[in-house]
């Protein structure tokens, strides 16, 4: 059974750092892509990055280019999210969610399939 | 800064059908959008439902079809349920590893 698992979320102070987690079991985590999704309270789904099972490709959101990180270590089944110079737009539920097809080429390794139960993030002093 | 449309609200009587859109602000959707459903009730992390245009995700139960509709992407509920009242989001893909979510669709089944 696929399980994910979120931790690391938390009140954080603007201009502050966080690193998310996403702990994974159930399949062979290095072969599929793993996403980030957030979604601010009250409001929809907001699509923040992508990398590939291997770690060589990651693409972000343009709301987040350049303070957001995603990585991933496939020996410990483990995907992240280093995000900096948070902001008060960044408060949100963020979700890990596990792409449906593995060892496959082009964009259809990026969609979406497994969602984990997501973790808080609160930017606010 | 292409838009991902859908309908704000949308309501269904028990047993009925009903057809959700997925659009872009210009331009057609097609299969190599690879468009995706979302279902999600409050307070729930979302559960997929539809993936690649048509193909249902793991038990998810036929009655949720997918297609491309003319020059939108389609999801379809036949025989609603009562629990199928729920926030409905799809996604596209703008290519170079990007995705866009619609705005979601509020479904009420009454």
């Amino acid at each position: 059974e696929v399980q994910l698992l979120e931790s690391g979320g938390g009140l954080v102070q603007p201009g502050g750092s966080l690193r998310l987690s996403c702990a994974a079991s159930g399949f062979t985590f290095s072969s599929y892509a793993m996403s980030w999704v957030r979604q601010a309270p009250g409001k929809g789904l907001e699509w923040v990055s992508v990398i590939s099972g291997s770690g060589s490709n990651t693409y972000y959101a343009d709301s987040v280019k350049g303070r957001f990180t995603i990585s991933r270590d496939n020996s410990k089944n483990t995907l992240y999210l280093q995000m900096n110079s948070l902001r008060a737009e960044d408060t949100a539920i963020y979700y890990c969610a596990k792409a449906p097809l593995g060892n496959c080429i082009g964009g259809r390794c990026y969609m979406i399939d497994y969602w984990g139960q997501g973790t808080l993030v609160t930017v606010s002093s | 800064q292409t838009v991902v449309t859908q309908e704000p609200s949308f309501s269904v009587s028990p047993g009925g059908t009903v057809t959700l859109t997925c659009g872009l602000s210009s331009g057609s959707v097609s299969t190599v959008y690879y468009p995706s459903w979302y279902q999600q009730t409050p307070g729930q992390a979302p559960r997929t439902l539809i993936y690649s245009t048509n193909t249902r995700s793991s038990g998810v139960p036929d009655r949720f079809s997918g297609s491309i509709l003319g020059n939108k992407a389609a999801l379809t509920i036949t025989g609603a349920q009562a629990d199928d009242e729920s926030d409905y989001y799809c996604v596209l893909y703008m290519g170079s590893g990007l995705w866009v979510f619609g705005g979601g669709t509020k479904l009420t089944v009454l």
